[in-house]
């Protein structure tokens, strides 16, 4: 079967470097998706890999290795508004993707 | 503005009704696609079209269907709602184009509760 997995929940604190892992088994890769999504609202799109390395946006980079089935969302210089859940997806060999349950984040002052 | 939305932001429903949600896009994206969300599940997908005219089965299709008429609108239909499809409905959209990335844009969604 397919699997997407992250941390249900971690908790960082306001100005501190925080990285949210994620590891899948997929039928097929075709590039890695995270997406942010705050309480109550839609998902919002944030990186994407689909070549091994670090990608970097900003305060948030995001980091593939296709030989681990790996990734991890870097964020720096958090703030409270970085509070939310981080979703990581991959797109399968039929080109749907495949989500992970998200991993809630909690940003204390 | 451009974006995607979605009709009615929550609704109440009692087993065994029908209900459509509604779907709009003014992106000219060819590809729609509807997913629900649980908690403590991911993002599953129910259907989606690649194109106006086709549709496709996504994970968890039973007891839903969908249509696409035209480029903008994809609404979905519960035929007889149960309470298992209580969830929050996110309707999305890309440009599918042939090329990566093809990301998915999000609607706000749609708070669904069958009683």
């Amino acid at each position: 079967g397919q699997n997407i997995d992250q941390p249900t929940e971690m908790t960082a604190t306001e100005g501190a470097i925080v990285q949210i892992n994620c590891t899948y088994q997929t039928s097929g890769f075709n590039g890695l998706f995270w997406y942010q999504q705050h309480a109550g609202e839609a998902p919002t799109f944030l990186s994407y890999n689909v070549l091994d390395g670090l990608e970097e946006k900003g305060r948030f980079s995001s980091f593939l290795s296709r030989s681990k089935g790996y990734s991890y969302l870097l964020l720096k210089e958090l703030q409270m508004k970085d509070s939310a859940s981080y979703l990581c997806a991959v797109r399968d060999s039929n080109y749907q993707l495949i989500w992970g349950a998200g991993t809630k984040l909690i940003i204390k002052p | 503005i451009a974006g995607i939305t979605q009709a009615p932001t929550s609704q109440i429903l009692a087993a065994g009704r029908r209900m459509t949600l509604r779907c709009t896009q003014d992106m000219r994206h060819n590809a729609m696609y509807w997913y629900r969300q649980d908690l403590g599940l991911g993002l599953r997908l129910i259907h989606y079209s690649n194109t106006a005219g086709t549709t496709g089965k996504g994970e968890v299709p039973d007891g839903y269907s969908v249509s696409r008429a035209n480029t903008d609108d994809f609404p979905l239909t519960l035929a007889s709602a149960v309470p298992s499809q209580t969830s929050v409905y996110f309707c999305a959209s890309s440009e599918k184009a042939g090329g990566p990335p093809d990301t998915q844009y999000f609607g706000p969604g749609t708070r669904l509760t069958v009683l």
